[in-house]
């Protein structure tokens, strides 16, 4: 079983709306939760980071976190597109960090 | 803030030979990570340094493979012999305590 699953996409959405990319993970003992944008030939950056249940807002960026379901949640308001990118779900789980497969999303002009 | 510094950026090597990579953490960070990332998938961490020690190297293949972190600071990955597999980008990351990482830019390794 996968640490942490994500749907790989591709996922499109228009200029201007709300891209939501989901990820879940598989241990509940995991303590920090991070997304990073990586664009196609770099090298991931890091966007947000959460630790605590419920939301977490930075700009357009609004990281959501649900411990009971094993769920976070990464929604970009206002897509621009350069938005489009690979976005990497991480978790760190004890001292070690686990990254989702990625979802690639791109925002149509 | 200097960030990540990661060399060479692209090698191209023929399989059955060596090839090493170096990386020069944020001044600071204690905690320096190598990772693999085939394309399309997620980064698979490679090796964990804490200061100059290993935390975890469960997932680096100690046959072929093998990385140092001489005083604490710079270290290097070596890959002896390449494999057409080991076509990959190698990343390395650093964290402080704070357990955020940052990437370096990567080195794209294709073997041929």
């Amino acid at each position: 079983q996968k640490e942490v699953e994500q749907n790989s996409g591709p996922l499109s959405v228009p200029e201007g709306a709300i891209a939501s990319l989901n990820c879940t993970y598989s241990d509940r003992g995991s303590q920090s939760f991070f997304w990073y944008r990586q664009y196609s030939g770099k090298s991931p950056e890091l966007i947000m980071s959460i630790y605590s249940n419920g939301d977490k807002e930075d700009g357009r960026f609004t990281a959501q976190l649900n411990k009971a379901s094993q769920y976070v949640s990464l929604l970009i308001r206002d897509s621009q597109p350069s938005d489009s990118a690979t976005y990497l779900c991480a978790v760190l789980l004890g001292n070690q960090f686990y990254f989702g497969t990625g979802t690639s999303l791109t925002v149509i002009p | 803030e200097a960030g990540v510094a990661q060399s060479p950026r692209y090698k191209i090597i023929e399989k059955r030979q060596s090839v090493a990579f170096w990386c020069n953490p944020i001044s600071g960070h204690a905690t320096l990570y190598w990772y693999q990332q085939i394309l399309g998938q997620g980064p698979k961490l490679l090796i964990q340094f804490q200061n100059n020690g290993v935390v975890d190297d469960s997932q680096l293949p100690k046959d072929r493979f093998s990385a140092e972190r001489l005083k604490g600071v710079d270290s290097t990955l070596k890959i002896q012999p390449a494999k057409l597999e080991d076509s990959a980008v190698y990343l390395c990351a650093s964290s402080s305590y704070t357990d955020t990482q940052y990437f370096g830019p990567g080195t794209r390794l294709t073997v041929l």
